[in-house]
């Protein structure tokens, strides 16, 4: 069974990068599927943020796809998000979730983590 | 990009009565070729994450439970709870994978009255 596990620094300094990894288990990115990154601002809803597929093509959302990288580590079996000159309105819970394909829901997601951007 | 609109906000409902989530897309997610809608439901219990219910507007998840259904076509889709346990108080959300991006409705919290 798949497991998904996000981590990074809690606190971000506005205009600075904000650097996730998110470790898989139970499933080896390589094998196929779509990794995804998520997001969850406080008491809101959920944005899609991006995608990335074992091959190495990614997919991002038009209104952040200037400030958004997602890569992969297959050695590590982790995925990465960066997203750069962030402000307040990218205070939220960042989830890592998996699909098996651009075309098809997110079928297991991490636990999140709470990312805060603040001086 | 797809908007989508739940309705209503928020619901009180009886244990054991049946709740009733309202889904509202911007434009059809019925996919003609293979005439699958292109719907998914979700769960979010607070300090979880999202848990996949429904997809295909109406396909239940492995281990969900049948009192959970989905059902609609096109633009128009509903969550229903035929019998509400205190297990599903939470906030619910519908998502389109039709295109790129996928998008969630506002979410719809669900509580015992």
């Amino acid at each position: 069974q798949v497991q998904l596990q996000e981590s990074g620094p809690g606190l971000v300094k506005p205009s600075e990068t904000l650097s996730l990894t998110c470790d898989v288990s139970g499933f080896s990115i390589s094998s196929g599927y779509f990794w995804n990154w998520i997001r969850q601002p406080p008491g809101k809803g959920l944005e899609w943020i991006g995608s990335l597929y074992h091959s190495g093509t990614t997919y991002y959302n038009p209104s952040l796809k200037s400030r958004v990288t997602i890569s992969a580590d297959t050695s590590k079996n982790q995925i990465s998000l960066r997203l750069s000159s962030v402000t307040a309105a990218d205070t939220a819970v960042y989830y890592c979730a998996r699909s098996p394909s651009t075309v098809t829901p997110f079928d297991s997601w991490g636990q999140g983590t709470l990312v805060t951007v603040s001086s | 990009d797809i908007v989508m609109t739940q309705s209503p906000d928020s619901l009180a409902v009886s244990l054991g009565e049946r709740a009733t989530i309202n889904c509202k897309a911007s434009q059809t997610v019925l996919y003609g070729s293979n005439n699958k809608n292109y719907l998914g439901w979700y769960q979010q219990k607070p300090g979880q994450p999202p848990k996949l219910l429904i997809y295909w507007a109406s396909t239940r998840e492995s281990g969900v439970p049948d009192r959970f259904s989905g059902s609609g076509s096109g633009t128009d889709f509903t969550l229903t709870i035929s019998s509400l346990q205190a297990e599903d108080v939470a906030v619910y959300y519908c998502q389109q994978y039709y295109s790129t991006p996928g998008t969630f409705g506002q979410g719809t919290k669900v509580e015992i009255k």
